[in-house]
């Protein structure tokens, strides 16, 4: 059973920073990796799409790799703003249709 | 284009009733998935349909149901509802087996009393 880890829980930056967020996975079979924000009480933005036969994606501000092989993908975020406070979720899409989360990466960041 | 939508936003439910939620897809996508989210157990997968068949079942009792509709819009059923049950219901639509990514919609709030 696919099993995904987000690291860390928390993250408190002031703004300007740049910042990694960490996600693995354990099972390297996957159809492709999807990163989301979420605001409180709301539901789940997408924010980058990696196939599995992908190494990265960008999107302004954000970068997201993924290394499938070893079972790892980072979100960076260049340049952080205090709109930038959510929090982000990495999923994993398997050949079993459906759809694994980690538990996200609650992020701050202070004016 | 429109969004995935969910109906209702919020309900508020009785213990032991049981409670109808509704997804509509994006237009042109088949596959539609239920999580279920809660602030202890984060997203729970709890099924996806795809041409109107189930196609994956997560570990839920089976209270929890659902269906899709020829129109790929899915309804998803709790029957004799527990407290526990009180959780932010998410619906996310895609092509199929995560083809272009999932989409989700703004979620159904169900608060059990």
């Amino acid at each position: 059973k696919q099993e995904v880890t987000q690291i860390p829980a928390a993250l408190s930056v002031p703004e300007g920073e740049n910042l990694v967020l960490n996600c693995s996975f354990t099972d390297s079979a996957i159809y492709n990796l999807q990163w989301f924000r979420q605001d409180p009480g709301k539901g789940l933005t997408s924010l980058l799409l990696i196939q599995s036969s992908q190494r990265e994606q960008t999107s302004g501000r954000l970068n997201a790799s993924l290394d499938k092989s070893s079972g790892r993908s980072t979100l960076y975020i260049a340049a952080s703003q205090p709109g930038d406070s959510a929090t982000y979720l990495c999923a994993v899409s398997g050949n079993n249709n459906d759809m694994r989360f980690g538990a996200g990466t609650r992020l701050t960041v202070k004016p | 284009k429109a969004g995935v939508t969910q109906t209702p936003r919020y309900l508020i439910k009785t213990r032991g009733q049981q409670v109808t939620l509704s997804c509509s897809p994006i237009s042109g996508h088949r596959s539609v998935s239920w999580y279920q989210q809660t602030p202890g157990q984060g997203l729970q997968f709890l099924f996806e349909y795809f041409s109107e068949t189930q196609r994956n079942k997560g570990n839920f009792p089976g209270r929890f149901s659902g269906r899709q509709f020829s129109n790929s819009r899915s309804e998803m059923n709790v029957s004799t509802l527990e407290l526990g049950d009180s959780a932010l219901y998410l619906c996310a639509s895609s092509l199929g087996q995560g083809q272009g990514g999932y989409t989700f919609g703004s979620g159904t709030r169900l608060t059990v009393v």
